[in-house]
């Protein structure tokens, strides 16, 4: 089955850290344009980071210097490791690819509150 | 980078046609042909309906169908079904390597 599986989220506190994993399945994640997509409650879509190429990454610019995405092609998982993490960053997190086969995960949920 | 604009609700009676506008910048809609259109209904994660401005992934209905003029992107639904109803949202590929959402739309089923 092609999917992809977020785990790692959970309650943090404001400062701390916390690392995201998202695990494909039938299709390589390294040969696609993987994103992270977070949604704020009641809020909108986000987009958060993109690597793609084994190591080419981008970042918006609200988590830039504190999040960083990484790639391991022998677990077909990419990462998202969050630091400095603040209220806002409080949401729903969402491993997506770009090309086919176009799909989302289900999502990790990542509350930062003391 | 700021969001694309959606209008915020959009609704017809089952049967109907509707479309959603998606307004973006000569630096995101109006120079990549990598705008993509997801649904959500509530509590779940959105899916892929459209890619690279009009085309549907397998398994996704030819009711639904994406174009683009300019720096504005359209999705329209045809033969409106109740299913139909959900938040929608537009998203594009930036001249800064980004990706930036739409604001989304809240699609009501009459």
């Amino acid at each position: 089955e092609v999917q992809l599986v977020e785990t790692g989220g959970g309650l943090i506190q404001p400062g701390g850290s916390l690392r995201l994993s998202c695990a494909g399945s039938g299709f390589s994640v390294s040969s696609n344009y993987m994103n992270w997509v977070r949604q704020a409650p009641g809020k909108g879509l986000e987009w958060v980071s993109l690597i793609y190429g084994g190591g080419s990454t981008f970042y918006a610019d609200s988590v830039k210097g504190r999040f960083i995405i990484s790639g391991d092609n022998s677990k077909n998982t990419i990462y998202l490791q969050m630091n400095t993490l603040r209220a806002e960053d409080t949401a729903v997190y969402y491993c997506v690819s770009d090309l086919a086969p176009h799909i989302w995960g289900q999502g990790t949920t990542v509350t930062v509150s003391s | 980078q700021s969001a694309l604009t959606q209008p915020a609700s959009v609704s017809g009676s089952p049967g109907q046609s509707i479309t959603i506008s998606c307004t973006g910048t000569s630096s995101d809609v109006g120079t990549y042909n990598s705008v993509s259109w997801y649904q959500q209904h509530p509590g779940k994660a959105p899916k892929v309906m459209i890619f690279d401005v009009s085309n549907r992934p397998s398994g996704v209905s030819n009711r639904f169908s994406g174009s683009k003029s300019g720096n504005t992107a359209s999705l329209t639904i045809s033969g409106l079904q109740a299913e139909d109803e959900a938040d929608y949202y537009c998203s594009s590929y930036t001249t800064s390597s980004t990706r930036v959402f739409g604001t989304g739309t809240k699609v009501t089923v009459l």
